[in-house]
């Protein structure tokens, strides 16, 4: 079975700090993808990162960067210099891959309420 | 823009009362999703259409069903709501079904149960 955590079910910092997200998997699948999505207040989920399991390679996106450590099952998300608009609900997300190609769903972790104060 | 839309945003009906969600998209994508979260829970994936072949979670209550009259558009139908059934329900929209397919989400219709 597969299992998102997010530990942190929520976070406030002071605007311009910078913040990070931990996201740990389960999983006994050896492919498999992960991603990010962000949930502001209007609801929409929107898309922000994806990698799967067989690149480690960290990942910057101007204020974003991601932490992809297979080791030790972590995916995780840190915001620098952190900014009002970053306020939002935080979801680390896993998709298990198929043999032959096709996947699941994705199985999303509880999210972190990330409070950016001005 | 390309985007996936969902209508109602806001959705009140009665215990046992049938109720339909729609959502339509404009991406042109073959794989559409109704996804349920209840509140400051994750999404729980319901069941979701490849082009026209309907594939549901197992666990997923038979009071849901949903209807994919074309590409553009699918519905969610909840035959008979329960208090319990109260919650946000996001569509989602992909091309393909491999495991880089990235899922596009609607801003979600929050239904409520009186």
């Amino acid at each position: 079975a597969q299992k998102v955590t997010q530990a942190q079910t929520e976070i406030s910092v002071v605007e311009k700090e910078d913040v990070t997200l931990d996201c740990v998997y389960e999983t006994r699948d050896t492919t498999y993808y992960l991603f990010w999505y962000k949930q502001p207040p209007s609801g929409e989920l929107v898309f922000l990162i994806r990698r799967n399991s067989f690149d480690e390679q960290n990942e910057i996106s101007g204020r974003y960067s991601w932490n992809f450590q297979k080791s030790t099952s972590s995916f995780n998300f840190t915001i620098t210099a952190s900014q009002v608009v970053d306020s939002a609900v935080y979801f680390c997300a896993l998709r298990r891959v198929y043999s032959g190609g096709g996947a699941d769903g994705l199985t999303f972790g509880k999210g972190t309420h990330l409070i950016i104060q001005p | 823009d390309a985007m996936v839309i969902q209508n109602p945003r806001y959705q009140v009906t009665q215990f046992g009362k049938p109720v339909t969600l729609s959502c339509s998209q404009t991406l042109n994508h073959n794989v559409m999703y109704w996804y349920q979260q209840k509140s400051s829970q994750a999404p729980k994936l319901l069941f979701h259409y490849y082009d026209k072949d309907f594939n549901n979670e197992a666990d997923t209550p038979d009071n849901f069903q949903s209807r994919r009259p074309n590409t553009s558009f699918c519905f969610l139908d909840i035959r008979s709501p329960g208090l319990g059934d109260a919650a946000m329900y996001l569509c989602a929209t992909s091309r393909g079904t491999s495991g880089r397919a990235v899922q596009y989400f609607g801003p979600g219709t929050r239904l409520t149960v009186t």
